[in-house]
């Protein structure tokens, strides 16, 4: 009965490298978000989609690249890993039409770029 | 553009006193601000929104919108309560939302 479930939860991987990390909700949702915290916790918007149509996009390098194929998935797909990249990505969703604020977190999925 | 300041990076208090996280914010809308909670191996969720003005786990968080603070407060911290909270505030109105999140602080409560 996982709500917002996301993989992989750790990913250790080279500099240079290409990876992605995939988001699915049950919930019914309608909006999908991606966050990232540093390692100082830090924790800020990088992409929204509602409805597979990309609503919020923040100053993030175009090496970071989201895709929804539907509303219930939100990937990010990250090209020529950097050091800085290394942090841990957390996808969360709510109802569209509803916002009272609430988002529904994954666990989160913890990227080490070495 | 908005933001949202917690000052604090740790809090440590022991069993039984009183807690307070702060926060600050920037915005030149209207606020929308929130608490959200993320215990040890959990997910991080929402702990309370300042227009519910409730209580929960014992913790309130009043608005003030003349020192554009949202502090959060609870009178008898419990070993619970350990855990890390960051502040949150919403902008976008109601065609979509977005949260700008504060820095966490991370509270300890002692025994």
């Amino acid at each position: 009965d996982t709500a917002v479930s996301q993989t992989p939860k750790y990913l250790v991987t080279q500099m240079g490298n290409d990876k992605s990390i995939k988001c699915e909700q049950n919930l019914g949702h309608d909006t999908m978000y991606w966050y990232k915290q540093d390692s100082k916790k830090f924790l800020k918007i990088m992409f929204s989609y509602n409805n597979k149509e990309l609503i919020i996009n923040e100053t993030v390098p175009n090496r970071f690249s989201p895709k929804s194929p539907d509303k219930a998935h939100l990937n990010l797909h990250i090209n020529s890993l950097e050091l800085g990249d290394s942090a841990v990505y957390f996808c969360a969703s709510n109802r569209q039409g509803l916002w009272t604020g609430e988002l529904f977190f994954g666990e989160g999925s913890r990227l080490t770029v070495l | 553009a908005q933001r949202v300041t917690q000052p604090e990076k740790l809090l440590s208090v022991f069993k039984g006193a009183p807690v307070e996280l702060k926060c600050n914010y920037s915005y030149s809308g209207s606020p929308e601000l929130f608490w959200y909670v993320q215990y040890s191996r959990q997910r991080l969720q929402l702990l309370l929104r300042h227009i519910s003005r409730e209580s929960i786990k014992g913790f309130t968080a009043d608005l003030n919108k003349g020192e554009t603070s949202f502090h959060l407060k609870k009178p008898f911290a419990q070993e619970e309560d350990s855990a890390m909270y960051y502040c949150a505030l919403a902008t976008g109105g109601t065609s979509y939302g977005k949260l700008t999140f504060g820095q966490g602080t991370i509270l300890t409560v002692h025994p």
